[in-house]
């Protein structure tokens, strides 16, 4: 069966410092993989997407960017958080009948 | 321009107090829509793909119906554990992209 798992769970952060999240899936090859934000009492946003290795295409001008080095592997990064980077972010991949959400990062940026 | 939208943004039910949501999309060619559970603090959890007008779809006290310019998700007898936020989506653009409403948080009282 497919499984995702998204790490770590919680963060917190200084602003101006480095960042990095990182998603793997199992169980499933060539997934399109997904990152959304969300921010406190709304929706989700989507971030990011992937259709494959290295192929990376961004929803929303932002203070981050995203990588797909292996088939099942996403990564979120940021070079410099700001304090509008705080948020729930999530990943997901899409198969038959929808997608598949990780656990998520709730990442506090101080 | 593509769009979702959730009413209400918050509902509080007495425990036993039927009641429905809706989710309103602007969608040029729908190819699915998605309804999700989610938890305080985890990602959101798979319910239901309807994907024609007239579908109607099933589970424990839970039945979402679809017309052609919304869904319903209809709760029966709801008990505490019911409470959480329920979110709509609909996929976009050729990447099958979720684009989330505002969701619907639902307090159910004992």
């Amino acid at each position: 069966s497919q499984t995702i798992h998204q790490w770590p769970a919680t963060l917190v952060q200084p602003v101006g410092s480095p960042l990095s999240l990182e998603c793997t899936v199992e169980g499933t090859s060539n997934p399109n993989l997904y990152w959304y934000r969300q921010a406190a009492g709304r929706g989700l946003q989507l971030l990011f997407y992937s259709v494959g290795i290295g192929q990376i295409s961004s929803e929303v001008p932002q203070n981050l960017s995203a990588s797909r080095p292996q088939d099942r592997q996403f990564i979120l990064s940021s070079k410099k958080l700001l304090l509008s980077d705080s948020g729930f972010y999530l990943c997901a991949w899409s198969g038959f009948g929808g997608y598949t959400f990780g656990s998520g990062t709730r990442l506090t940026v101080v | 321009e593509d769009q979702v939208t959730q009413s209400p943004e918050a509902l509080r039910l007495q425990e036993g107090e039927s009641s429905s949501l809706n989710c309103s999309y602007t969608v040029s060619g729908l190819r699915g829509l998605f309804w999700y559970r989610q938890d305080p603090g985890k990602g959101p959890e798979f319910l239901f793909t309807l994907y024609s007008a007239g579908e109607e779809k099933e589970k424990e006290r839970l039945k979402a119906t679809l017309t052609k310019k919304e869904s319903f998700l209809h709760i029966t007898a709801p008990k505490p554990e019911d409470s959480a936020t329920y979110l709509c989506a609909v996929p976009i653009n050729a990447g099958n992209m979720l684009t989330f409403g505002g969701g619907t948080r639902l307090m159910v009282k004992p």
